[in-house]
């Protein structure tokens, strides 16, 4: 069963404005982290935002934050005063805390596009 | 300068060669990864290692070799590859296998098999 989902093959986004990326996951480990990356052309996936399943506030990073709704699993990033050098392929990732041992669950990967 | 390194950034080789691809990181980290990003697929794990020693082995075929001498460097040796082989291999570290413990990832290394 898949569990990491991206549902967004491809988003375009105006300059300046904000745009949410979609991710649902599905575990039953109580305890998990959520990662967001970012993967630019180059190819280095540099990571962005993380949030603990027990965190009680949405987790913030500059201009990148986590829209986490754990009834729903569901993680969406949400960025800010987007830039044009925020287009890239950005990939959802979940680490299960008692079960997952050293395997970080990726999604397929959301490609943005950032229009000047 | 990023926290993990990987050289070379770019490869081609033939079907019959033998070459390999290494991974430095300067993190302090003591588990250190290899991905395999092929085109339209999901980052699929190949291997792990902890303190050193194999943790994970994802199924690989023994055409990829992996060797770990320290928690800093990791090596990825290919040895008679098919061109379903290519594809960009991405080494990556972090501090542990707790769930709090985000991977880093090097720039990654772009595999061609003619």
């Amino acid at each position: 069963a898949q569990k990491i989902t991206q549902t967004q093959p491809g988003m375009f986004v105006q300059e300046k404005e904000a745009v949410t990326l979609d991710c649902t996951y599905d575990t039953s480990d109580p305890s998990y982290g959520l990662f967001w990356y970012k993967q630019p052309s180059s190819g280095e996936m540099i990571f962005l935002i993380y949030q603990g399943s027990y965190d009680q506030q949405n987790a913030t990073e500059g201009r990148y934050s986590l829209n986490f709704q754990k009834a729903r699993k569901s993680a969406n990033l949400v960025i800010s005063a987007s830039q044009l050098g925020d287009s890239a392929m950005y990939f959802c990732a979940m680490r299960e805390g008692r079960t997952g041992g050293f395997k970080t669950i990726f999604g397929a990967g959301t490609r943005l596009f950032v229009k000047a | 300068e990023t926290g993990v390194t990987q050289t070379p950034r770019h490869l081609v080789m033939g079907m019959t060669n033998k070459k390999s691809l290494k991974c430095e990181q300067h993190l302090g980290h003591n588990a250190m990864y290899w991905y395999k990003q092929s085109a339209k697929k999901p980052l699929e794990l190949m291997f792990v290692y902890n303190f050193k020693e194999q943790t994970e082995n994802n199924s690989v075929p023994s055409r990829f070799s992996p060797e770990c001498p320290n928690s800093s460097h990791l090596f990825l040796h290919l040895h008679t590859l098919q061109p379903e082989d290519s594809a960009l291999y991405l080494c990556a570290s972090s501090q542990g296998k707790d769930r709090r413990n985000t991977i880093y990832f090097g720039e990654g290394s772009w595999l061609t098999v003619v």
